[in-house]
């Protein structure tokens, strides 16, 4: 059955570093988003893309984050100096119809 | 903003039992999905309604999305020990671009 799948599981990086979230969403699947869960938290909507540009972005999805879809798989999202408070899982999904499919997610640690 | 109230947050039952989780919303969504989420991994689709008033059934759980489209209810009837995780509400907006979630029910069910 087709998965949505990111890497890296878990990235530990430094305050003020760049980081790249890879997902690659289910192939016949046309909108993609990401999500993030603060440990203890709820999940929270970032950013949904569609037809290659953002559809819609939640107040969290300030500058210091982007997406992209460089090529017919890759989804990624990265942000550009990183801050404590990035610290969360971040789940990518993909959808077809009403259905949303998630990722198994990748830890950021912020140290 | 639309926000989701999930009820009860926690519950803790003896199998054998029957429960009953909710879903409330003052919001209309297009649609309302629910997750189940294991610790340290993504979630994982159990069902979407999409028709006010519709009754879905996956084995002993039974989904109801509420007439005017703003409340659901997840029911499980005779639960089991495999039962016990986490279980997530989200209602997707008109737009069809973001996922709205409840802040979870962790269950519990005792052999």
């Amino acid at each position: 059955e087709p998965e949505v799948t990111q890497t890296p599981s878990h990235q530990v990086t430094q305050m003020g570093q760049e980081v790249i979230l890879r997902c690659v969403p289910i192939s016949n699947h046309l909108y993609f988003y990401w999500y993030r869960q603060i440990l203890g938290q709820k999940v929270e909507f970032l950013v949904s893309f569609y037809n290659n540009e953002i559809s819609e972005k939640s107040e969290i999805f300030d500058d210091q984050f982007s997406v992209e879809r460089p090529d017919g798989s890759n989804f990624t999202l990265k942000i550009r100096s990183t801050k404590l408070e990035d610290s969360a899982m971040y789940f990518c999904a993909s959808r077809v119809g009403y259905e949303q499919y998630f990722g198994p997610g990748t830890r950021l640690t912020v140290t | 903003t639309q926000l989701l109230e999930q009820s009860p947050q926690f519950l803790s039952i003896q199998e054998g039992e029957n429960l009953t989780v909710y879903c409330n919303s003052s919001s209309v969504f297009s649609s309302l999905q629910w997750y189940r989420q294991e610790p340290g991994e993504g979630p994982v689709l159990l069902v979407t309604v999409v028709t006010g008033g519709e009754v879905k059934k996956l084995k002993r759980l039974t989904f109801q999305f509420g007439d005017a489209r703003k409340d659901s209810s997840l029911h499980i009837t005779a639960a089991q020990p495999g039962d016990t995780g986490l279980y997530l509400c989200a209602g997707e907006n008109n737009a069809g671009n973001m996922l709205t979630f409840g802040g979870g029910t962790r269950l519990m069910v005792k052999p």
